[in-house]
Protein backbone atom coordinates (compact mmCIF):
# COMPACT_ATOMS: atom_id res chain seq x y z
CA UNK A 1 0.00 0.00 0.00
CA UNK A 2 0.97 3.31 -0.83
CA UNK A 3 2.27 5.32 2.71
CA UNK A 4 4.04 7.56 4.15
CA UNK A 5 6.26 5.97 6.95
CA UNK A 6 8.26 7.85 9.87
CA UNK A 7 11.01 6.52 11.79
CA UNK A 8 11.30 6.19 14.43
CA UNK A 9 7.98 6.28 15.96
CA UNK A 10 9.67 7.33 19.35
CA UNK A 11 12.50 9.40 20.02
CA UNK A 12 14.29 10.08 23.01
CA UNK A 13 17.72 12.11 23.24
CA UNK A 14 18.85 14.35 25.93
CA UNK A 15 19.43 18.28 25.75
CA UNK A 16 21.72 19.50 23.66
CA UNK A 17 22.18 16.12 21.47
CA UNK A 18 21.41 16.56 17.54
CA UNK A 19 18.85 13.94 16.47
CA UNK A 20 17.63 12.85 13.06
CA UNK A 21 14.12 12.07 12.26
CA UNK A 22 13.17 10.47 9.05
CA UNK A 23 10.26 10.27 6.33
CA UNK A 24 10.01 8.18 3.54
CA UNK A 25 6.78 7.99 0.99
CA UNK A 26 5.94 5.44 -1.47
CA UNK A 27 3.32 7.92 -2.94
CA UNK A 28 5.60 9.33 -5.45
CA UNK A 29 4.32 12.77 -4.02
CA UNK A 30 6.22 16.03 -5.26
CA UNK A 31 5.75 17.87 -2.25
CA UNK A 32 6.90 16.98 1.64
CA UNK A 33 5.83 18.65 4.73
CA UNK A 34 7.31 18.62 8.65
CA UNK A 35 5.27 19.70 11.02
CA UNK A 36 5.33 19.95 14.89
CA UNK A 37 2.37 19.47 17.03
CA UNK A 38 2.42 20.18 20.62
CA UNK A 39 -0.34 18.57 22.72
CA UNK A 40 -3.96 20.29 22.30
CA UNK A 41 -1.71 22.37 19.84
CA UNK A 42 -2.58 22.50 16.05
CA UNK A 43 -0.07 21.55 13.90
CA UNK A 44 2.74 23.71 13.20
CA UNK A 45 4.45 24.07 9.73
CA UNK A 46 8.44 24.09 9.83
CA UNK A 47 9.31 23.67 5.95
CA UNK A 48 8.21 22.22 3.01
CA UNK A 49 9.69 20.68 -0.07
CA UNK A 50 8.37 21.60 -3.97
CA UNK A 51 10.12 18.76 -5.00
CA UNK A 52 13.66 19.50 -4.21
CA UNK A 53 12.50 23.48 -3.64
CA UNK A 54 13.01 23.95 0.13
CA UNK A 55 10.44 26.73 1.76
CA UNK A 56 11.49 27.20 5.31
CA UNK A 57 8.38 29.37 7.54
CA UNK A 58 9.52 32.80 8.72
CA UNK A 59 9.59 31.58 12.54
CA UNK A 60 10.62 28.19 12.48
CA UNK A 61 14.13 28.41 14.47
CA UNK A 62 17.51 28.13 13.09
CA UNK A 63 18.35 24.89 15.04
CA UNK A 64 15.98 23.03 12.62
CA UNK A 65 16.88 21.61 9.41
CA UNK A 66 15.92 19.80 6.80
CA UNK A 67 17.03 17.73 3.53
CA UNK A 68 15.49 15.86 0.88
CA UNK A 69 17.89 13.58 -0.90
CA UNK A 70 15.15 12.59 -3.39
CA UNK A 71 11.69 12.07 -3.75
CA UNK A 72 10.80 9.81 -1.63
CA UNK A 73 13.02 10.95 1.63
CA UNK A 74 12.90 13.77 3.79
CA UNK A 75 15.02 14.14 6.95
CA UNK A 76 14.35 16.59 10.07
CA UNK A 77 18.12 17.68 11.89
CA UNK A 78 17.33 19.24 15.00
CA UNK A 79 20.95 20.22 15.99
CA UNK A 80 20.73 21.56 19.31
CA UNK A 81 17.41 19.98 21.18
CA UNK A 82 16.23 22.08 23.74
CA UNK A 83 13.27 20.99 26.59
CA UNK A 84 10.26 23.04 24.26
CA UNK A 85 11.73 20.81 21.17
CA UNK A 86 9.72 17.86 23.25
CA UNK A 87 6.69 17.31 20.82
CA UNK A 88 5.33 15.14 17.79
CA UNK A 89 6.60 15.51 14.77
CA UNK A 90 4.80 15.10 11.63
CA UNK A 91 5.86 14.34 8.00
CA UNK A 92 2.89 14.89 4.94
CA UNK A 93 3.21 14.80 1.46
CA UNK A 94 0.54 16.06 -1.09
CA UNK A 95 0.56 16.57 -4.52
CA UNK A 96 1.27 19.73 -6.84
CA UNK A 97 -2.01 21.70 -7.60
CA UNK A 98 -4.96 22.88 -6.05
CA UNK A 99 -8.41 21.65 -5.62
CA UNK A 100 -8.48 18.25 -3.67
CA UNK A 101 -4.87 17.36 -4.77
CA UNK A 102 -3.65 19.47 -1.75
CA UNK A 103 -5.34 16.86 0.51
CA UNK A 104 -2.31 16.04 2.58
CA UNK A 105 -1.01 12.36 3.37
CA UNK A 106 0.86 11.81 7.17
CA UNK A 107 2.91 9.73 8.74
CA UNK A 108 2.13 8.10 12.40
CA UNK A 109 4.50 10.93 13.66
CA UNK A 110 7.47 11.04 15.23
CA UNK A 111 7.24 11.45 19.24
CA UNK A 112 9.87 13.52 20.86
CA UNK A 113 11.53 13.21 24.17
CA UNK A 114 14.14 15.41 25.17
CA UNK A 115 15.60 14.45 28.94
CA UNK B 1 -3.33 37.39 10.13
CA UNK B 2 -5.02 34.44 9.64
CA UNK B 3 -6.88 32.92 12.07
CA UNK B 4 -9.07 29.50 12.33
CA UNK B 5 -11.38 29.15 15.27
CA UNK B 6 -13.08 25.83 16.46
CA UNK B 7 -14.45 25.40 20.14
CA UNK B 8 -11.79 23.37 21.85
CA UNK B 9 -13.88 20.59 23.68
CA UNK B 10 -17.23 19.00 22.91
CA UNK B 11 -19.41 16.15 24.63
CA UNK B 12 -22.15 14.37 23.18
CA UNK B 13 -23.78 10.30 23.73
CA UNK B 14 -23.37 7.75 22.04
CA UNK B 15 -26.09 7.36 19.18
CA UNK B 16 -26.46 10.78 18.87
CA UNK B 17 -25.63 14.19 16.85
CA UNK B 18 -23.06 16.31 17.12
CA UNK B 19 -22.00 19.46 14.40
CA UNK B 20 -18.45 20.85 14.97
CA UNK B 21 -17.98 24.36 13.99
CA UNK B 22 -15.27 26.08 12.42
CA UNK B 23 -14.86 29.88 11.08
CA UNK B 24 -12.08 31.48 9.48
CA UNK B 25 -10.57 34.34 8.25
CA UNK B 26 -7.44 33.77 5.80
CA UNK B 27 -5.60 34.98 2.78
CA UNK B 28 -7.38 33.49 0.15
CA UNK B 29 -9.39 30.49 0.01
CA UNK B 30 -8.42 27.36 -1.76
CA UNK B 31 -10.52 25.10 -0.07
CA UNK B 32 -11.22 23.94 3.47
CA UNK B 33 -10.54 20.04 5.10
CA UNK B 34 -11.68 18.49 7.97
CA UNK B 35 -9.02 15.89 9.82
CA UNK B 36 -9.38 13.32 12.03
CA UNK B 37 -6.84 12.90 14.77
CA UNK B 38 -6.59 10.28 17.90
CA UNK B 39 -4.40 10.82 20.19
CA UNK B 40 -1.39 10.61 20.29
CA UNK B 41 -1.85 9.30 16.07
CA UNK B 42 -1.25 11.55 13.03
CA UNK B 43 -4.41 13.50 11.33
CA UNK B 44 -6.09 11.49 8.90
CA UNK B 45 -8.09 12.61 6.37
CA UNK B 46 -12.14 13.16 6.26
CA UNK B 47 -13.64 15.80 4.06
CA UNK B 48 -12.70 18.50 1.71
CA UNK B 49 -15.36 21.78 0.50
CA UNK B 50 -14.25 24.48 -1.94
CA UNK B 51 -17.87 25.01 -3.03
CA UNK B 52 -20.92 26.48 -1.20
CA UNK B 53 -23.02 23.26 0.47
CA UNK B 54 -22.93 20.32 2.26
CA UNK B 55 -21.15 17.25 1.04
CA UNK B 56 -22.16 13.77 2.45
CA UNK B 57 -20.11 11.11 3.12
CA UNK B 58 -21.44 8.08 5.33
CA UNK B 59 -22.29 9.30 9.29
CA UNK B 60 -19.67 12.29 8.59
CA UNK B 61 -21.03 15.65 6.50
CA UNK B 62 -18.85 18.83 5.69
CA UNK B 63 -20.72 22.38 5.03
CA UNK B 64 -19.24 25.23 3.82
CA UNK B 65 -20.24 29.00 3.30
CA UNK B 66 -17.75 30.93 1.87
CA UNK B 67 -19.35 34.11 2.48
CA UNK B 68 -19.53 33.87 6.22
CA UNK B 69 -15.88 31.97 6.24
CA UNK B 70 -17.52 29.07 8.15
CA UNK B 71 -17.85 25.46 8.26
CA UNK B 72 -19.41 22.46 9.99
CA UNK B 73 -18.69 19.15 10.33
CA UNK B 74 -21.60 16.72 11.57
CA UNK B 75 -20.75 13.56 12.79
CA UNK B 76 -24.36 11.08 13.16
CA UNK B 77 -25.16 7.84 14.85
CA UNK B 78 -22.14 8.74 17.18
CA UNK B 79 -19.74 5.26 17.94
CA UNK B 80 -17.42 5.42 20.66
CA UNK B 81 -14.42 5.35 18.48
CA UNK B 82 -15.54 8.39 17.08
CA UNK B 83 -14.30 9.93 20.43
CA UNK B 84 -11.19 11.73 18.95
CA UNK B 85 -10.00 15.55 17.97
CA UNK B 86 -11.28 17.20 14.72
CA UNK B 87 -9.03 19.53 12.88
CA UNK B 88 -10.51 22.57 10.85
CA UNK B 89 -7.92 23.69 7.96
CA UNK B 90 -7.93 26.35 5.42
CA UNK B 91 -5.75 26.04 2.24
CA UNK B 92 -4.65 29.75 1.62
CA UNK B 93 -3.92 31.90 -1.67
CA UNK B 94 -0.39 29.81 -1.73
CA UNK B 95 -2.11 26.34 -1.42
CA UNK B 96 -0.37 26.22 2.56
CA UNK B 97 -3.04 24.65 5.18
CA UNK B 98 -3.76 27.22 7.93
CA UNK B 99 -4.40 24.32 10.71
CA UNK B 100 -7.16 25.39 13.37
CA UNK B 101 -6.05 23.85 17.12
CA UNK B 102 -8.74 21.56 16.85
CA UNK B 103 -12.12 20.17 18.79
CA UNK B 104 -11.63 17.15 21.18
CA UNK B 105 -15.06 15.20 20.84
CA UNK B 106 -15.76 12.97 24.10
CA UNK B 107 -18.55 10.07 23.47
CA UNK B 108 -20.50 9.05 26.53
CA UNK B 109 -22.28 5.80 26.66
Amino acid sequence: DAMVIQNPRYQVTQFGKPVTLSCSQTLNHNVMYWYQQKSSQAPKLLFHYYDKDFNNEADTPDNFQSRRPNTSFCFLDIRSPGLGDAAMYLCATSMQGGGSYNEQFFGPGTRLTVL
Amino acid sequence: GQNIDQPTEMTATEGAIVQINCTYQTSGFNGLFWYQQHAGEAPTFLSYNVLDGLEEKGRFSSFLSRSKGYSYLLLKELQMKDSASYLCAVADSNYQLIWGAGTKLIIKP
